[in-house]
């Protein structure tokens, strides 16, 4: 069964700081990856995705994240936070051939002045 | 091109009673999956709608039900309520069932159970 944890469920950091989002995925397949923002008292964003090929994946708003197979971990990161990217994170998984998402239990990013 | 809408924004209701939640699919989508994000925590897949027909489904309980439309829009019904069932619940869609295809999140509606 596939499942993700995302491994801190805080991060607080100064703007202009640099921050990464932890997250680990356990599957005995291929997978396809991907981190979500979502805002105060709003839906989901896709930030990024993995599919297949680099294991550096570029993504909106700066962000970036790096698939690293042998430590099964997608961690997310930004060189320099803003005050507008206060908000929850979640990394997901996709299961199956149904497609749909299995997500981590999020990661609230408090950014600071 | 229009988004993901849901209606409605906020819902109050107390146990025991039954609620339908909207979901109009983007343009050119024919699939609808429906999650449970509870305070606190990651969504929960519910179930998924692929050309009016079930695709797949989560671990929630057959008092979770769905329906799909022709032109792709779908609802979800709860009955019996229960105060656990407090939560936002998302529609997101796609172009395509299986696999991978790029799910697109609506804002959500926010159920409270009393």
């Amino acid at each position: 069964a596939q499942s993700v944890t995302q491994l801190d469920s805080q991060v607080p950091v100064f703007e202009e700081a640099p921050v990464e989002l932890r997250c680990n995925y356990s599957s005995s397949v291929s997978v396809y990856l991907f981190w979500y923002v979502q805002y105060p008292n709003q839906g989901l964003q896709l930030l990024l995705k993995y599919l297949s090929g680099s294991t550096l994946v570029k993504g909106i708003n700066g962000f970036e994240a790096e698939f690293n197979k042998s430590q099964t971990s997608f961690h997310l990161r930004k060189p320099s936070v803003h005050i507008s990217d206060t908000a929850e994170y979640f990394c997901a998984v996709i299961r199956g051939s149904q497609g749909n998402l299995i997500f981590g239990k999020g990661t609230k990013l408090s950014v600071k002045p | 091109e229009t988004g993901v809408t849901q209606s409605p924004t906020h819902l109050i209701k107390t146990r025991g009673q039954q609620v339908t939640l909207r979901c109009s699919s983007q343009s050119g989508h024919n699939t609808v999956s429906w999650y449970q994000q509870a305070l606190g925590q990651g969504p929960q897949f519910i179930f998924q709608y692929y050309r009016e027909e079930e695709n797949g489904r989560g671990n929630f309980p057959p008092r979770f039900s769905g329906l799909q439309f022709p032109n792709y829009s779908s609802e979800l019904n709860v009955n019996a309520l229960e105060l656990d069932d407090s939560a936002l619940y998302l529609c997101a869609s796609s172009p395509l069932a299986g696999g991978y295809n790029e799910q697109f999140f609506g804002p959500g509606t926010r159920l409270t159970v009393l």
